[in-house]
């Protein structure tokens, strides 16, 4: 079955970081690129990063850039996302989603987590 | 940046035609995809590049993008299609990723 699974949410402070993870299954990880969505409390869908099967290609938000880090273990079949400096406006569910695509049309999303609620309070 | 527009809702009686508009300056040139999005749950891929149904998607749901207006379409609509509904787009020119703000379609 395919699926993907993240972790790593919770309550961090205004400046603070939080690692996410999202383990990925029933497919063959390092062939395809992955992202991070993220969603705040009653709002819409955000695109915060992708991260090529190689890992090799990164892109950003201008949201988050500088401040988050895409990365992947292929040998983990995981995917991770860094997070410093938080501020109270990244609050919201993180999903990771699997990408298809290339880095010259860019990508689509066609299968995603459940997601991992982030809270950035003091 | 690139900008998508949505309407914020949409509503059609059950067994009608719903039609949901993203619009965007020449979207025509990019490939739109669409998502539905149920309370509580992660979003689904619908359509993607612009008109293609990924397996399990019922031939209801349809998509057309042309000049400055991407739409999807659901025929013979069903109380079970009621969910919010985001297209989104690639903008090669910063090279970063864009969603339309939702729309919450209601059945009737």
């Amino acid at each position: 079955e395919v699926q993907m699974l993240e972790s790593g949410g919770g309550l961090v402070q205004p400046g603070g970081s939080l690692r996410l993870s999202c383990a990925a299954s029933g497919f063959t990880f390092s062939s395809y690129a992955m992202s991070w969505v993220r969603q705040a409390p009653g709002k819409g869908l955000e695109w915060v990063s992708v991260i090529s099967g190689s890992g090799g290609s990164t892109y950003y938000a201008d949201s988050v850039k500088g401040r988050f880090t895409i990365s992947r273990d292929n040998s983990k079949n995981t995917l991770y996302l860094q997070m410093n400096s938080l501020r109270a406006e990244d609050t919201a569910v993180y999903y990771c989603a699997k990408g298809y695509g290339s880095s010259s049309r860019g990508w689509y999303f066609d299968l995603w987590g459940r997601g991992t609620l982030v809270t950035v309070s003091s | 940046s690139y900008v998508l527009t949505q309407p914020p809702s949409v509503s059609v009686a059950p067994g009608q035609t719903a039609r949901i508009t993203c619009g965007g300056n020449n979207i025509g040139s990019k490939s739109v995809h669409w998502y539905q999005q149920k309370p509580g749950q992660a979003p689904v891929l619908v359509v993607y590049d612009d008109s293609d149904r990924p397996s399990g998607i019922p031939e209801r749901f349809s998509g057309s993008n042309s000049g400055n207006t991407a739409t999807l379409t659901i025929s013979r609509v069903e109380a079970g299609d009621e969910a919010d509904y985001y297209c989104q787009v690639w903008d090669s020119s910063s090279d970063q990723g864009v969603f339309g703000g939702g729309t919450k379609l209601t059945v009737l």
